[in-house]
């Protein structure tokens, strides 16, 4: 069964003050790994797609990589306006059709 | 172009009553994905379709089902409501590419209290 676990749980940045949130996976033949960005009462808004370890996808002050074990989602001198939960999903050769989900990260800006 | 649209954006229902939520796609995306969101669970997937048949399907009791149209718009429906289905139900749209199927696009939720 895929597995996806991101950490820390919450976490709290003052403005430009970089960082990096992790999402560890456990899957049987990736078939892709998304980050998506949620804000309170909406849905999820997508954010990367990384097929394959070693790809690195960037946006705005977003970076994604990822690893054969694990992404992270790198923020460079965040601002107020990235405050938001971030989450990581996995899709899976056994599971083509559905995203397995992290729990995900609030992230807090101060400014 | 417009986004996915889901109706009703918010409800209210009494346990033992059954509710109905309606999806509508991406304009030219076939694939539609319904996820259930809880704060103690996260996004639990629900069930996918497309071309108007279910391809997979969570693991979630037989109260919870749904259906897609031939214009690929989708509804689901929980029977018998329970407490425990409060939560925000989520739709998804996505073009499907084959076996790298791409990102999916989500809608602004359903949000179902049982009381």
């Amino acid at each position: 069964e895929d597995q996806v676990t991101q950490s820390p749980e919450a976490l709290r940045l003052q403005e430009g003050e970089s960082s990096s949130l992790n999402c560890s996976y456990t899957v049987s033949g990736l078939r892709g790994l998304f980050w998506y960005r949620q804000d309170p009462g909406k849905g999820p808004e997508f954010l990367f797609t990384l097929y394959s370890a070693g790809e690195e996808k960037e946006k705005e002050r977003l970076k994604a990589t990822l690893t054969k074990k694990e992404s992270f989602l790198h923020i460079t001198a965040p601002k107020p306006e990235d405050s938001a939960t971030y989450l990581c999903a996995v899709r899976s050769a056994g599971s083509n059709y559905k995203l397995t989900f992290g729990k995900g990260t609030l992230l807090t800006v101060n400014p | 172009k417009a986004g996915v649209t889901q109706t009703p954006r918010y409800l209210i229902k009494t346990r033992g009553q059954q509710v109905t939520l309606s999806c509508s796609p991406i304009s030219g995306h076939r694939s539609v994905s319904w996820y259930q969101q809880t704060p103690g669970q996260g996004l639990q997937f629900l069930f996918e379709y497309f071309s108007e048949t279910q391809r997979n399907k969570g693991n979630f009791p037989g109260r919870f089902s749904g259906r897609q149209f031939s214009n690929s718009r989708s509804e689901m429906n929980v029977s018998t409501l329970e407490l425990g289905d409060s939560a925000l139900y989520l739709c998804a749209s996505s073009l499907d590419r084959g076996e790298n199927t791409g990102e999916l696009f989500f809608g602004e939720g359903s949000r179902l209290t049982v009381l």
